[in-house]
C-alpha cells in the first residue's frame, strides 16, 4: 500500500464548481503539503501545514483553501474552480525529525477544469 | 531571477554514456540540496541528497555540490533507457526550514 494516498487520482469539473482532493499518509508525518504541477513552472507550492492546528500559504495559495483534519490527513478545496487550475496535483509529506526535509509524494491527482 | 534554475533540456545521452545535469540556486544560506527523478504523469521520487561540498556516490548516480559556486549536479554513470525522465533539482534553504524549491526540471532522454 501507499504511504502517501491521494484521491481521486483524476477529476474532470466544471467551471465555478467546489472540489475536494483528499490526501492521507501512514508514515507518520507531521508536515504536510499540497503542490500544483503545470508543464515549464515545475512544482509550486500552495500549502502547508507542520501540524493539526498549523496551516500557512505558500506561493500560489490563491483561490484554494485547505483542511487538516488529523495528522494524517490533509484536503485541499478548489471553493469555485477555474480553468487555470488544471493542472496535476501533488500532496508530500516530510518528517520533522529529519533535518533534511526530505518530502514523499503521493501519486497526484490530476484536475481539468471545463 | 528564478531562486532554483536548470536547463530544460530535452538532454538526449546515449545508452552507456554519462549524462550530467546541473542546477544552480540563488540562496547562499541554502543548506540541503536533492534531486528526484520524476517520470512522465507520475509523482517525483528521490533519488539523491547532499549537504556537505563535494562528491556523494550512491550506484551509478553522483551528486556533487559546490556551495560557493552555489552549483549542484547529478552524474549518471552508464546511462540506460530505464533513466529517460525529468530530474528536478529542490533545494532547502537552512535546516528545519518547511520548504523546498524546486527547479523546472531537466527533460533526460537515453537513446539506446
Amino acid at each position: 500500500d501507499a504511504d502517501v494516498t491521494q484521491t481521486p487520482r483524476n477529476r474532470i469539473t466544471k467551471t465555478g464548481k467546489r472540489i475536494m482532493l483528499e490526501c492521507s499518509q501512514t508514515k507518520g508525518h507531521d508536515r504536510m503539503y499540497w503542490y500544483r504541477q503545470d508543464p515549464g513552472l515545475g512544482l509550486r507550492l500552495i500549502y502547508y501545514s507542520f501540524d493539526v492546528k498549523d496551516i500557512n500559504k505558500g506561493e500560489i495559495s490563491d483561490g484554494y483553501s485547505v483542511s487538516r483534519q488529523a495528522q494524517a490527513k490533509f484536503s485541499l478545496s478548489l471553493e469555485s474552480a477555474i480553468p487555470n487550475q488544471t493542472a496535476l496535483y501533488f500532496c508530500a509529506t516530510s518528517d520533522p525529525g529529519q533535518l533534511s526535509n526530505i518530502q514523499y509524494f503521493g501519486a497526484g491527482t490530476r484536475l481539468s477544469v471545463l | 531571477q528564478k531562486e532554483v534554475e536548470q536547463n530544460s533540456g530535452p538532454l538526449s545521452v546515449p545508452e552507456g554514456a554519462i549524462a550530467s545535469l546541473n542546477c544552480t540556486y540563488s540562496d547562499r544560506g541554502s543548506q540541503s540540496f536533492f534531486w528526484y527523478r520524476q517520470y512522465s504523469g507520475k509523482s517525483p521520487e528521490l533519488i539523491m541528497s547532499i549537504y556537505s561540498n563535494g562528491d556523494k556516490e550512491d550506484g551509478r548516480f553522483t551528486a556533487q555540490l559546490n556551495k560557493a559556486s552555489q552549483y549542484v549536479s547529478l552524474l549518471i554513470r552508464d546511462s540506460q533507457p530505464s533513466d529517460s525522465a525529468t530530474y528536478l533539482c529542490a533545494v532547502n534553504q537552512n535546516f528545519g526550514n518547511e520548504k523546498l524549491t524546486f527547479g523546472t526540471g531537466t527533460r533526460l532522454t537515453i537513446i539506446p
